[in-house]
Order: C-alpha cells, then sequence, then structure tokens
C-alpha cells in the first residue's frame, strides 16, 4: 500500500540524549514535512525539504535537525539542544502543490 | 509573520445540523487553502483544498468558501454526523516560499446524538 510511515510510534527520551524520529514515504513525493503539535494546539512547522538533498527551517526549528538523503526518506532528530521536546510529532509529504498526507505521528516524551 | 490563524473554539452541533467552521488568513500571496480534519491520537486528513483563484469549491457533504477580500475562509459540513467529531484546521500553501505549508489552530467539532 502507498502511504507515509512513521516510527515509532511512542518514543521515550532521557534528558540529554538525542533521538531520531523515522519518516518514510512511498508515494513518490517530492516534498516532505514535520510538524509539532503540543496538547489541544496547532501544527508548527518545524523543517520542510523539496527536493532530495535540501531542506528548509520551519518556523521552530532551534534544537531539531534533519536530513534528506534519499527521497523516500525524513529523519528527524530531536536534539539535546531542545530543552521541552515532549510533544506529537508529524511527517507529511505532498506533490509540492498543496494537499499533504499525513504519518500517524510520534509521541514522544521525556522522562 | 504571516500565519493563518484560528481563535480556537469547540463547536458544539446538534447531529443532522450543518456545521460552520471558519479560518482568518493574513497572507494574501497563498496560493492553495486546505482543510484537514484530525482525530485524537491520529494524524490530519484531507478534507477538501480550493485555489486562491476559487470563492467555492464543493465535495461530498461538505463546501468551502474562500473571501479574499477579507481573507477569510470556511468549512461548511452538511447533515452533520457523529463521525464528524474532531479537530479541524486550517491551512495554507504557498509555493513562493518554497512550498511551505502553514497551519491554524484548530477548532475542535463536537456532535452531539
Amino acid at each position: 500500500d502507498g502511504g507515509i510511515t512513521q516510527s515509532p510510534k511512542y518514543l521515550f527520551r532521557k534528558e540529554g540524549q538525542n533521538v531520531t524520529l523515522s519518516c518514510e514515504q512511498n508515494l513518490n513525493h517530492d516534498a516532505m514535512y514535520w510538524y509539532r503539535q503540543d496538547p489541544g494546539q496547532g501544527l508548527r512547522l518545524i523543517y520542510y525539504s523539496q527536493i532530495v538533498n535540501d531542506f528548509q527551517k520551519g518556523d521552530i526549528a532551534e534544537g531539531y535537525s534533519v536530513s534528506r538523503e534519499k527521497k523516500e526518506s525524513f529523519p528527524l532528530t530531536v536534539t539535546s539542544a531542545q530543552k521541552n521536546p515532549t510533544a506529537f510529532y508529524l511527517c507529511a509529504s505532498s506533490i509540492g502543490t498543496g494537499e499533504a498526507f499525513f504519518g500517524q505521528g510520534t509521541r514522544l516524551t521525556v522522562v | 509573520g504571516e500565519s493563518v490563524g484560528l481563535h480556537l473554539p469547540t463547536l458544539s452541533v446538534q447531529e443532522g445540523d450543518n456545521s460552520i467552521i471558519n479560518c482568518a488568513y493574513s497572507n494574501s500571496a497563498s496560493d492553495y487553502f486546505i482543510w484537514y480534519k484530525q482525530e485524537s491520537g491520529k494524524g490530519p486528513q484531507f478534507i477538501i483544498d480550493i485555489r486562491s483563484n476559487m470563492d467555492k469549491r464543493q465535495g461530498q457533504r461538505v463546501t468551502v468558501l474562500l473571501n479574499k477580500t477579507v481573507k477569510h475562509l470556511s468549512l461548511q459540513i452538511a447533515a452533520t454526523q457523529p463521525g464528524d467529531s474532531a479537530v479541524y484546521f486550517c491551512a495554507e500553501w504557498y509555493g513562493n516560499a518554497g512550498n511551505m505549508l502553514t497551519f491554524g489552530g484548530g477548532t475542535r467539532l463536537m456532535v452531539k446524538p
């Protein structure tokens, strides 16, 4: 089935650790996005990528890093510099003109 | 910076009634506006979109209206059903900013049986 897959669904991080969230799509989409969602809030853009080996910062990129070495993959690393990383993280992909398809999200908790 | 915004409300409607969810935006250069539905613990799902050169678009039980004069977007759901209960987000996409898709704050729709 075509789609976008995020893993893991739940992730626990100790303070001071870096963690990487996986996002894979087989929709042949050029554009991919990472969003953060806090409880009862909207989606805030962390990073986005239009094409392989290129990405841009969104509104809240501090404390996060990404790579786009393959078209299908856009992993997000939450670094120790992110002071409040507990949130729901959503990855999306699109053909580049509007409609984006979302994964089911990763819920990250700092313990 | 410019952004899409919703004053987050919770909209409560009776099953079978029509629902109207509103969104105000500020970036007049956006190319597309999109409505998403998000159920608890899941990723958002596309509902309907509208290009900036249109003022109305209809789907199955849903209609999106775009008023560029006042920078307002609305989603109308006909004959609202319990399965429509979710949080609804509007989003805007603009290619001049490098294909950036930004979201508003969301409206929670609650359907009373």
